[in-house]
């Protein structure tokens, strides 16, 4: 059964928190993971990919944890601007063909 | 970003219309997906055209006929439509199945 799980939020924080949301995927056959990012009535855009080793880029640090089933997104210093929902996706081998599965994302507003 | 681009971006119908939604990405990807997503609820993986063949089709109603006449080019056909296919349905591409995948800004549609 095909299962990313995340907390819905919202996640209220003030400019300049930090913020850290957590997904967990089911299959432990899975290879690819990613973070979106979408603003209200626009598509989801790729925010970063989540490598094993945990990745870097600017405010934003993404971990994998293979051993647990889970992957993380840590947001610094935040902005007005990072307001939005923020996706976990997992790619989901089954049968011999593979996709991705979006999780049902985590809002985060970001207040002045 | 114009790397993948739908047409129309907006779309009134009635329930006894006919009409086609189009999608063209520019990415030179092998996968290309169609997705809904209905007023603040999760993307619904529609179907998925891997090197122009389906490989998905998740119990989508036959109202909506799917057609990818070569890599860069997808189309929904749509016919007989009900008020609740009301949605937004995105189009994406990737260059495989396990890799990240682009949206396009997604037709807005409204079922009367």
């Amino acid at each position: 059964r095909k299962e990313v799980e995340q907390d819905p939020g919202p996640f209220n924080v003030p400019e300049g928190a930090t913020v850290a949301f957590n997904c967990t995927y089911s299959n432990s056959a899975s290879q690819s993971f990613f973070w979106y990012r979408q603003d209200c009535r626009k598509e989801p855009k790729l925010l970063m990919s989540v490598y094993s080793s945990g990745n870097e880029d600017g405010r934003f640090t993404a971990q994998l944890n293979r051993a647990s089933q889970y992957i993380s997104l840590l947001i610094r210093d935040s902005k007005l601007s990072d307001s939005a929902t923020y996706l976990c996706v997992v790619n989901e081998p089954n049968s011999g063909y593979s996709t991705l599965t979006f999780g049902k994302g985590t809002m985060l507003l970001v207040s002045p | 970003e114009t790397g993948v681009t739908q047409t129309p971006r907006h779309l009134v119908m009635g329930m006894t219309n006919k009409k086609s939604l189009k999608c063209e990405q520019h990415l030179g990807h092998n996968a290309m997906y169609w997705y809904k997503q209905s007023a603040k609820k999760p993307l619904e993986l529609m179907f998925v055209y891997s090197l122009e063949e389906r490989v998905e089709n998740n119990s989508v109603p036959s109202r909506f006929s799917p057609e990818c006449p070569n890599s860069s080019h997808l189309f929904l056909h749509l016919h007989t439509l009900q008020p609740e296919d009301s949605a937004l349905y995105l189009c994406a591409s990737s260059r495989d199945r396990v890799a990240a995948q682009y949206f396009g800004p997604g037709t807005r549609l409204l079922v009367l």
